[in-house]
C-alpha cells in the first residue's frame, strides 16, 4: 500500500508569509507525528496526534506553529509569520497506534524562508 | 527532558569490515531505543527498537545493538558491512512512546 505522502516537496516563502504543509498519513494509522529536521541534525519532535487530538504539542516551538488533524487522518502543520529559522525540512511520521510502534516516514518538505 | 549522543558525525570503513555506531543517551528511567537509517534520498526507515528483556537486539539488514543500561548506551554494530549500507543512521529514544529525541546523526560511508 501507500506510504505516508508530503506536499508540497518542497515550499519557498518569503519572510513573514504563512505556510502550510501536508501529512497523507497510511491509511488506519492512529497516530501522526511532526518532526523538524535542520541541516546537520536529527529530527526534533514537534507534534503528536491520536486520532484526531494532539496528544503531545509540547515541541512545538511558539505560538506562529500550529497543527491540526481534524477527521484524524490528514494532517497540516501551519506556520504563521515564517522567519529564516523556519528553513528546515518538516517531516511527517505515522505509526499504528503510537506508543513504541514503528513509526513509518514520509519523504518530508524542505521549507526555506527568503 | 531526554537527550541522544551520537559521538561520531562520520564513520568510514571498508567493505566487509565490522562497523560500530555508538549512541549515549541520558536517563534515570527505564526508555524506549531506536536506530532509523535514512538512505540518501529516502525517508527514514526503523532498523531495530530496544523496548525490554533481552539486551541484544537484532534488526535488519544484518544489523544488530546491545543495550547497556549502566553505561546508558545503544550501541549499533554490524560484522560485515556492504557498500549499500552507506546512509545516515540515527539513534532515537523515548519515555512514553509520545515524544521522540533524536541524535544529530552518524553518516556511515562503505568504502569499495
Amino acid at each position: 500500500g501507500a506510504g505516508v505522502s508530503q506536499t508540497p516537496s518542497n515550499k519557498v516563502t518569503e519572510k513573514g508569509k504563512y505556510v502550510e504543509l501536508r501529512c497523507d498519513p497510511i491509511s488506519g494509522h492512529t497516530a501522526l507525528y511532526w518532526y523538524r529536521q535542520s541541516l546537520g541534525q536529527g529530527p526534533e519532535f514537534l507534534i503528536y496526534f491520536q486520532g484526531t487530538g494532539a496528544a503531545d504539542d509540547s515541541g512545538l516551538p511558539n505560538d506562529r506553529f500550529f497543527a491540526v488533524r481534524p477527521e484524524g487522518s490528514v494532517s497540516t502543520l501551519k506556520i504563521q509569520r515564517t522567519e529564516r529559522g523556519d528553513s528546515a525540512v518538516y517531516l511527517c511520521a505515522s505509526s499504528l497506534s503510537g506508543g513504541a510502534t514503528e513509526q513509518f516516514f514520509g519523504p518530508g518538505t524542505r521549507l526555506t524562508v527568503l | 527532558a531526554q537527550s541522544v549522543t551520537q559521538l561520531d558525525s562520520q564513520v568510514p570503513v571498508f567493505e566487509e569490515a565490522p562497523v560500530e555506531l555508538r549512541c549515549n543517551y541520558s536517563s534515570s528511567v527505564s526508555v524506549y531505543l531506536f536506530w532509523y537509517v535514512q538512505y540518501p534520498n529516502q525517508g527514514l526507515q526503523l532498523l531495530l527498537k530496544y523496548l525490554s528483556g533481552s539486551t541484544l537486539v537484532k534488526g535488519i539488514n544484518g544489523f544488530e545493538a546491545e543495550f547497556n543500561k549502566s553505561q546508558t548506551s545503544f550501541h549499533l554494530r554490524k560484522p560485515s558491512v556492504h557498500i549499500s549500507d552507506t546512509a545516515e543512521y540515527f539513534c532515537a529514544v523515548s519515555l512514553t512512546g509520545n515524544q521522540f529525541y533524536f541524535g544529530t546523526g552518524t553518516s556511515l560511508t562503505v568504502i569499495p
